[in-house]
């Protein structure tokens, strides 16, 4: 079974400055994808980053990038120039390619952004 | 393209009720996933369906179940309510279901038991 650790359960940053939200996980599949949503207090879930497992090259979204360690089971995210409207729940997630539709969430990080 | 879409976004039922909570994909999407969240154990996986069928099942009981209609508009049962069933319940769809394919969710329905 995969498992997925988000170490840091609240997290705040100043608006304008960079942030990273950790996430360990532990599988012994070699084809997955990995995840980093977002859950802005009473709104609904939002994608904001993907990773394939296959490639080397960490993705990056605008603002959101991450830094995925396949070796070392790591994949965090790091916000730059955090806004107001970052302040939300973070989830990362993982799908095995042999697990159809089932995503594996963290317990997730609260982000405040503050001025 | 509309989102994904739940209704009701709120209920309040006692135990021992029953409640029914309805997804609809994101057109041309034919897997629905439902997963439950609560503050102590998080984000959980209850099931999935792809083309009517219940392709994969997360750890609950039988009280939970679901059902996908041709369209690919989903339904979720829980029978017997329990307290401990109160919960934000998200669907989310994807094209085939597959890791591949980005799972986008709809904004919940919020079950309060009573």
């Amino acid at each position: 079974a995969q498992t997925v650790t988000q170490s840091q359960p609240e997290m705040s940053v100043q608006e304008a400055e960079t942030v990273t939200l950790s996430c360990t996980y532990d599988t012994s599949e070699s084809n997955y994808y990995l995840f980093w949503y977002k859950q802005p207090p009473s709104r609904q879930m939002i994608l904001v980053i993907r990773q394939e497992a296959y490639k080397q090259q960490n993705a990056t979204e605008n603002r959101f990038s991450v830094n995925f360690q396949k070796a070392a089971k790591s994949f965090s995210l790091k916000i730059s120039d955090s806004q107001l409207g970052d302040t939300a729940m973070y989830f990362c997630a993982f799908i095995s390619t042999g697990t159809a539709s089932k995503l594996t969430f963290g317990t997730g990080t609260r982000l405040q952004v503050t001025l | 393209k509309a989102g994904v879409t739940q209704t009701p976004r709120y209920l309040i039922k006692t135990r021992g009720q029953q409640v029914t909570l309805s997804c609809s994909p994101i057109s041309g999407h034919r897997s629905v996933s439902w997963y439950q969240q609560t503050p102590g154990q998080g984000l959980q996986f209850l099931f999935e369906y792809f083309s009517e069928t219940q392709r994969n099942k997360g750890n609950f009981p039988g009280r939970f179940s679901g059902r996908q209609f041709s369209n690919s508009r989903s339904e979720m049962n829980v029978s017997t309510l329990e307290l401990g069933d109160s919960a934000l319940y998200l669907c989310a769809s994807s094209f085939s279901g597959r890791g591949a394919d980005t799972q986008y969710f709809g904004p919940g329905t919020r079950l309060t038991v009573l």
